[in-house]
């Protein structure tokens, strides 16, 4: 059984097409994490959220604690946004991580 | 650059043995926080750590060990490793105790057991 689960697994775009990657979690959680991982294998947070929305530059958050669900969108998406996403969630005791499979994002011009 | 460093980038060692992986936490971050990446089971949660003391246990086998020294490293030790232990392990870094901050991933180290 997995706490956390992403749609879809795979995920081709035109450049400049708008992207939207789900992500429904099963246990209470403390913040919500979406990660972006390229090629070369380096991690880096994008967001950290626990309610709302958070946007940085083309790239949207948003979060339904009520119905465990999170998206990520990415709008005018370009090549570079080309990696693979992960949901991760933290657990309400503050102490417990758990991972989505990751979404590959591939972006074509 | 996250801030955060991992040695080494590559390890390449033989069934049975053990290895040790080091993270250095960003400056000021007492969170430690270790991951394990295989291509069978993504990413998983091993350990965490606050300021010398284990604060949580994820998936972490028995045969691997890690801490926390005065000085914020970590280490983790894995030892008679297995074919399967092949994976890229992450350490990553935070300011606070609790897993809902942001943290701060290490580049990796890629462990290839054969």
């Amino acid at each position: 059984k997995n706490e956390v689960e992403q749609s879809p697994q795979n995920l081709t775009a035109q450049e400049g097409e708008f992207i939207t990657i789900n992500c429904s979690y099963s246990v209470g959680i403390s913040a919500l994490h979406w990660l972006q991982q390229h090629p070369g294998g380096g991690i880096v947070s994008l967001f950290m959220l626990s309610s709302g929305k958070k946007k940085h530059g083309r790239l949207i958050a948003t979060i339904n604690i009520q119905e465990k669900h999170s998206s990520l969108h990415i709008t005018a998406s370009h090549p570079r946004d080309s990696a693979v996403y992960i949901c991760a969630v933290g657990g309400n005791t503050g102490n417990q991580f758990y991972f989505g499979t990751g979404t590959s994002l591939t972006v074509i011009p | 650059d996250s801030g955060v460093t991992q040695t080494p980038k590559h390890l390449i060692t033989a069934t049975g043995q053990r290895v040790t992986l080091r993270c250095s936490p960003r400056s000021g971050d007492l969170s430690v926080y270790w991951y394990q990446q295989s291509l069978d089971q993504g990413l998983q949660f091993l350990i965490h750590y606050y300021n010398g003391e284990e604060r949580a246990k994820g998936n972490i086998l028995e045969r691997f060990s890690a801490q926390q020294f005065p000085d914020l490293h970590s280490e983790l030790n894995l030892s008679s490793l297995e074919l399967g232990d092949s994976a890229l392990y992450f350490c990553a870094s935070s300011n606070q105790i609790l897993g809902y901050n942001e943290q701060f991933f290490g580049p990796g180290t890629r462990l290839t057991v054969l």
